[in-house]
């Protein structure tokens, strides 16, 4: 059992869908992640929130919205995705910086 | 610049087998290291994990991994191979200064495919 939750675990939507992904996890973590999975490539990585300041991969779209409410929970807000949107979402947290990353089990996401 | 290689793409092995993955890495300073599996349709599991210390390092389902610094490898090794062990091995080096300075971020190899025999 993964210790960091996503939700939900599979997601349709249209191009023109708003839809969210969400994150959780209660190992008290002070940095969490976002990244981005093609199939047979490694994960990429999107954004990072550590102490609750954002590091964004500046080559990720606008249409990629990432939200941190509080230590606990990652939000990753979703507008106008195109279908090469289409991948496996991962969410990852660690304890600090240098800490190994927790892995969810990730969102597949399919755009129409 | 930071660098991870996984050379094999692919590796069948029988069960009962012994198994190493090659992992090299190209990096500035003392890496963090790392071997994670992943199977089908699943997050990333993490196997085993090196900051510094013992050179040997132990880790879950029987699984180890030697940090050789004059050879930049940090191959992972199993004795004896189970049906189980059948997934995605993707070694990651943790990269200072990557993405607005954070130590936490991770360069990903591109991944070995183990399949078992029976």
């Amino acid at each position: 059992d993964t210790e960091v939750t996503q939700t939900p675990k599979h997601l349709v939507m249209g191009m023109t869908n708003k839809k969210s992904l969400k994150c959780e996890q209660h190992m008290g973590h002070r940095a969490m992640y976002w990244y981005k999975q093609k199939a047979k490539k490694p994960p990429e990585l999107m954004f990072v929130y550590s102490y609750e300041k954002l590091s964004i991969n500046e080559s990720v779209p606008s249409r990629f919205s990432p939200e941190c409410p509080n230590s606990s929970l990652l939000n990753l807000h979703l507008h106008a995705l195109q279908p090469e949107d289409s991948a496996l979402y991962l969410c990852a947290s660690s304890q600090d910086e240098a800490g190994p990353q927790h892995f969810g089990d990730g969102t597949r996401l399919s755009i129409l | 610049a930071q660098s991870v290689t996984q050379p094999d793409i692919h590796i069948t092995v029988s069960e009962g087998a012994s198994l190493e993955l090659r992992c090299n890495y190209s990096y500035g300073a003392t890496p963090y290291l790392f071997w994670y599996v992943q199977s089908p349709g699943q997050g990333l599991q993490l196997l085993l994990k090196y900051f510094s210390g013992d050179t040997l390092v132990q880790g879950i389902k029987g699984f180890e991994a030697e940090f050789k610094r004059s050879q930049s490898s940090f191959n992972l090794r199993k004795p004896s191979v189970h049906w189980s062990d059948a997934a995605e091995y993707f070694c990651a080096v943790g990269a200072l200064g990557y993405y607005g300075g954070s130590q936490g971020n991770l360069i990903f190899g591109k991944g070995t495919k183990l399949s078992v025999k029976p």
